[in-house]
């Protein structure tokens, strides 16, 4: 069954550094998403991505957020300049165009120190 | 906004047992989409579970089961046959249907962290 993948699994990044999450979506989905879940905390929505723009972004998704699909295939996520409060579990989820479920990787574990 | 809230940090029942996780959520539209998403220790988002707000039948896979109230904005999951697999963190989510064109981002609630003990 195909599945959404994400890279990496986890990364370890300074303070001020960018960062780039990817994931790869299921072949035929049209929406991307981001999420991000603070350890013990509930999973907060971030940006949605459709028709390689963005559709619908949180107050979480400031500037130092972006998002694209710079090759038809990975959908990234990058942040700009890292702070402590950014360190999460960032999830990518897809679904398709007819259907309401959305599929998530298994996450990216980041960790800002 | 909506809102979804899971009133029970954590629950536990025995092997073999039946339970029951609590969700609510708040909501000023008439159609949208309800789902139970579980969490193993992997932090994998596992769907286990949707509902339409439109459908009055409650939705089952297998051993789960939901109570939809929609008069009551209650959307409840039920876990027959525990098994020790079924240990994990339970997130209710809300989705709405109204919104077709735009992002129809994913309102989680609190979750339910589940022990199952043998």
């Amino acid at each position: 069954e195909p599945e959404v993948t994400q890279t990496p699994s986890h990364q370890v990044t300074q303070m001020g550094q960018e960062v780039i999450l990817r994931c790869v979506p299921i072949s035929n989905h049209l929406y991307f998403y981001w999420y991000r879940q603070i350890l013990g905390q509930k999973v907060e929505f971030l940006v949605s991505f459709y028709n390689n723009e963005i559709s619908e972004k949180s107050e979480i998704f400031d500037d130092q957020f972006s998002v694209e699909r710079p090759d038809g295939s990975n959908f990234t996520l990058k942040i700009r300049s890292t702070k402590l409060e950014d360190s999460a579990m960032y999830f990518c989820a897809t679904r398709r165009d007819t259907q309401e479920t959305q599929y998530f990787g298994p996450g990216t574990r980041l960790l800002v120190l | 906004a909506q809102t979804v809230t899971q009133s029970q940090p954590e629950m536990s029942v025995q092997e073999a047992e039946t339970v029951t996780l609590s969700c609510t959520y708040d909501t000023s539209e008439s159609d949208y989409y309800l789902f139970w998403y579980k969490q193993p220790p992997s932090r994998q988002m596992i769907l286990v579970i949707r509902q339409e707000a439109y459908k009055q039948q409650n939705a089952t896979e297998n051993r789960f089961s939901v109570n939809f109230q929609k008069a009551a904005k209650s959307f409840s999951l039920k876990i027959s046959d525990s098994q020790l697999g079924d240990a994990a963190m339970y997130f209710c989510a809300y989705r709405s249907a109204e919104k077709e064109t735009s992002g129809s981002r994913l309102t989680f609630g609190e979750g339910t962290q589940l022990t199952v003990n043998p």
